[in-house]
């Protein structure tokens, strides 16, 4: 049972290169979610998944896309990179929607610079 | 909206020294509260939760109480130890999405 995983661990990127954050959970939760954590900002949360199929933004989703591949995988895209994303990246799973506990399960996360 | 503050850090200890962490939040509705961890290099852990008022969540020697009528969770410790040196993360769950809302984090030095 590995929990969630995310790869790759590190990357860097020119401006104006793209890439994709993979995320993978072996729960079997229903939710999945992207963050990104900066200096003194705490979590921002930049999209969200509730299930299969479905996806909705967060509070920071300029400059990213999603895919909810199916009920284990999540990825992030970033289409066209700038240096304010430069940032670490967190994939996180629970149970739900309206169902269980809130807590959530967090990725090693993915330390991204651009420059 | 909901959110959540807690206090500045850095905080640097001596190893055996008591640790108060203050947090407290602003949220419509009950809440559940959590305190997750992160060393360094890694990503977050739950460390502890409550889940309504009153409750007391603990886990490795922290406690924290769900106190509604001052709406905070205060993490505590009666001793703190070199391995607890990381980042504390007071959060609620109060996102219309379900996902967690963050304090910014607070740095914690343990020195031997």
């Amino acid at each position: 049972n590995a929990g969630v995983t995310q790869t790759p661990k590190f990357q860097v990127l020119k401006t104006g290169q793209s890439m994709t954050l993979q995320c993978a959970q072996d729960m079997n939760h229903n939710s999945m979610y992207w963050y990104r954590q900066d200096p003194g900002m705490g979590l921002r949360l930049i999209y969200y998944s509730a299930s299969e199929g479905t996806t909705d933004k967060g509070e920071v989703p300029n400059g990213y896309n999603v895919s909810r591949l199916n009920k284990r995988e999540f990825s992030l895209r970033l289409e066209s990179a700038a240096p304010s994303q430069t940032s670490v990246y967190f994939c996180a799973s629970r149970t739900g929607p309206g169902e269980g506990s809130y807590e959530q399960y967090f990725g090693p996360g993915t330390r991204l610079t651009v420059t | 909206g909901d959110s959540v503050t807690q206090m500045e850090g850095p905080v640097t200890l001596s190893e055996e020294a008591f640790l108060t962490i203050n947090c407290t939040y602003t949220a419509t509705g009950y809440p559940s509260l959590f305190w997750y961890v992160q060393y360094p290099g890694e990503g977050l852990q739950l460390l502890l939760k409550a889940t309504k008022a009153d409750d007391k969540g603990s886990n490795k020697g922290f406690e924290a109480t769900y106190r509604k009528e001052t709406t905070s969770f205060h993490l505590e410790k009666g001793s703190v130890q070199v391995s607890d040196s990381a980042v504390y993360f007071c959060a609620l769950s109060g996102g219309s999405q379900g996902n967690l809302i963050f304090g910014k984090g607070t740095k914690l030095s343990v020195k031997p």
